[in-house]
């Protein structure tokens, strides 16, 4: 089946130490995106790929990066985790900036 | 610009009974609106979508919204909840308009609980 795929699950880092997302989707869809979701919140947009063009949210602190090497694939880079940033990362996908939203099932990420 | 509201953050019905949950959306252009589920520790699933089309929607799971543009309403419901509704609702609007279109935006969800 088609999907949104997100590796790992659960991720435990420590304080300032970087960390990786990674997402892979069969889909074939041109966007990509990353939401942050903390606890009892709605998802809140950090980026967006369309093809090979980055989109950054205003208020996305520069401490969060994106790759998107091919357009199977996306990372999210977190270059010095804080305490704040532990949350649900969720990617997902839709074939063109009107369409729907396909979303993996997280990776939930734990700053010690 | 564009925003949701959902009212209640939190709704309780018992099994069997009517699901309502509301959604009233802001936007100076034609919205597109959308409702997903979310699951415990799940990423979001798509219930229905609304792309203006016809005015009642339905989806996934027995779940149907209708649009209601007097009211800027498209509210959620299901005639009979299943203990396996319990879960947390959130609506979602984007705006599509000449100058480029808007992220999807969120509202802050619903948290269902079934009761036996």
């Amino acid at each position: 089946d088609a999907m949104v795929i997100q590796n790992p699950r659960y991720q435990v880092t420590q304080f300032g130490k970087p960390v990786t997302l990674s997402c892979s989707q069969t889909l074939n869809h041109n966007v990509m995106y990353w939401y942050q979701q903390k606890s009892s919140q709605a998802p809140k947009l950090l980026f967006h790929y369309y093809d090979k063009d980055f989109n950054n949210e205003a208020d996305t602190p520069d401490n969060f990066q994106s790759r998107r090497p091919n357009t199977s694939f996306c990372f999210l880079d977190i270059r010095s985790p804080g305490l704040g940033d532990a949350a649900m990362y969720l990617c997902a996908t839709s074939r063109d900036l009107e369409g729907a939203l396909f979303f993996g099932s997280g990776t939930q990420l734990s700053v010690l | 610009a564009q925003s949701v509201t959902q009212l209640g953050s939190h709704v309780s019905v018992s099994e069997g009974a009517l699901v309502l949950l509301r959604c009233n959306y802001s936007s100076s252009v034609p919205p597109y609106l959308f409702w997903y589920v979310q699951y415990p520790n799940q990423g979001l699933q798509l219930l229905l979508k609304y792309t203006s089309a016809a005015t009642l929607v339905k989806g996934i799971n027995g779940f149907e919204a209708e649009f209601k543009k007097s009211e800027t309403s498209f509210h959620l419901t299901k005639p009979s909840a299943h203990m396996s509704d319990a879960a947390e609702y959130f609506c979602a609007v984007r705006s599509i308009s000449n100058f480029g279109n808007e992220k999807l935006t969120f509202g802050t969800g619903t948290r269902l609980t079934i009761i036996p």
